[in-house]
């Protein structure tokens, strides 16, 4: 059964950089068939795809955040994160990891979520 | 780029009852592009729907999906107690992925 979990600081100060990493478990992260993804959720609002990741290294990230967002994979470890640059009040949010399998265009799995706060 | 918009807002219903709920693309959309996904509280959404009309693995057929072009329905056929949450619309194209703004289904 494929398991992710999402760790990293649950709180940043404004103007540094949210980093999160997600651990998976159960499958193979190097495998081509899926890509990695990371959603976020601002509380009590909706759900906002941030970007994901293929194994080969290939990147696609929301418009909206492209400029201050990296998502990176580590094989050797199955596991792959986040970094948000830049950081405000705004992406004050539960940060959700979830894989993407290439040709079916949803998310099938996903972590329980990890809240981080921006705040001084 | 696609723009997804979901009514209700909020849809106050009974056990037993039948919902039905919309997502409008701002755009058509193919259909194997849109999916649906439930969230309770505390908890990660889960995919019911994908391909705009599949159910996802384990999801009971009280459940479906429906629509085309721009407009797309989820019908909860009898609400179980187990039913009341938000569901988001999802879709995806050129290599990125759009969420609606969510229906909350809530107890009458």
């Amino acid at each position: 059964q494929l398991q992710l979990q999402e760790s990293g600081s649950g709180l940043v100060k404004p103007s540094q950089t949210l980093s999160l990493t997600c651990a998976v478990s159960g499958d193979s992260i190097s495998s081509g068939s899926y890509s990695w993804s990371w959603i976020r959720q601002p509380p009590g609002k909706g759900l906002e795809w941030i970007g994901y990741i293929y194994p080969s290294g290939s990147t696609y990230y929301n418009p909206s955040l492209k400029s201050r967002v990296t998502i990176s994979v580590d094989t050797s470890k199955t596991q792959f994160s986040l970094r948000l640059s830049s950081v405000t009040a705004a992406d004050t949010a539960v940060y959700y990891c979830a894989r993407y399998a290439s040709g079916k265009y949803y998310f099938d799995y996903w972590g329980r979520g990890t809240l981080v706060t921006v705040s001084s | 780029e696609i723009v997804l918009t979901q009514s209700p807002g909020t849809l106050s219903l009974s056990p037993g009852e039948r919902a039905t709920l919309s997502c409008r693309a701002s755009q058509s959309v193919s259909s194997t592009f849109l999916a649906w996904y439930q969230q309770k509280p505390g908890q990660a959404p889960r995919l019911l729907i994908y391909g705009a009309s599949s159910r996802a693995t384990g999801i009971p057929d009280r459940f479906s999906g429906s629509g085309s072009g721009t407009d797309f329905t989820l019908t909860i056929s009898r609400l179980e107690p187990e039913d009341f949450a938000v569901y988001y619309c999802q879709h995806y194209g050129s290599s990125l992925f759009t969420f609606g703004p969510g229906t909350k289904v809530d107890i009458k």
